[in-house]
């Protein structure tokens, strides 16, 4: 069984710029979430997908996020125009279980924003 | 909201040795503990959790403990071996009140194992 993929690996802009991060989730796998880790500090909690419904969006940082999951199958997280401060890695996490049991992550997009 | 505090940041263990990595969190309503693995370049992945109307697990080599009235859980792994060198992530969630799984994570812990 194929695991959670995402794309880019990494990827690198200049400030001001627009970068588009796919995640594919484990199929049949209702939960997606997006998570993401600055600077070695710790994973951060950006939003969580039922299907194709937010659920809770309280971690995205501000208006330039825009995370879609059209269909309720694969998310896109578009940063736009990106800052310097949205460098780091970008995991995105699936789950068939709501409110319990093991979150699978993908090996994460790694954004560098010059 | 939760906050979840990890040390140390970095710990360094003689194979065979055993290592203790130790989380606080402040939310008393949480109940899933898991703790995951990343080794370099690869995706994090759950290698043991805990919920609250326990207070230890173990399997195999590694174990975790929970003291819901101190609010601290600690991640146990014995006999380490150079493969258990990674960075390790603790994480708190409220599994009731959240219609998903949004874990709280700690700062990370990266072990590195002596050969």
């Amino acid at each position: 069984e194929a695991g959670v993929t995402q794309f880019p690996s990494h990827s690198v802009i200049e400030k001001g710029q627009t970068v588009t991060l796919r995640c594919d989730p484990i199929s049949g796998h209702d939960n997606l979430y997006w998570y993401r880790r600055v600077m070695g500090k710790e994973i951060k909690f950006l939003l969580h997908f039922v299907k194709e419904s937010k659920q809770d969006e309280s971690g995205m940082p501000n208006n330039r996020f825009l995370a879609e999951r059209t269909g309720g199958t694969y998310s896109t997280l578009k940063v736009q125009p990106a800052e310097l401060e949205d460098s780091g890695v970008y995991f995105c996490a699936s789950s068939q279980v709501s409110g319990a049991g093991e979150l699978f992550f993908g090996e994460g997009s790694r954004l560098t924003v010059l | 909201g939760e906050n979840v505090e990890q040390h140390p940041s970095t710990l360094s263990v003689q194979e065979g040795d055993s290592a203790v990595i130790k989380c606080t969190y402040s939310d008393s309503a949480s109940n899933y503990f898991p703790w995951y693995k990343q080794e370099l370049g690869k995706r994090p992945q759950l290698i043991i959790d805990i919920r609250s109307n326990v207070g230890e697990k173990k399997d195999q080599r590694i174990a975790v403990t929970l003291n819901k009235t101190a609010k601290h859980f600690s991640l146990h792994i014995t006999e380490t071996q150079p493969e258990d060198s990674a960075v390790y992530f603790c994480a708190a969630s409220n599994e009731i009140k959240a219609a998903g799984n949004k874990l709280t994570f700690g700062g990370g812990t990266r072990v590195l194992v002596k050969p």
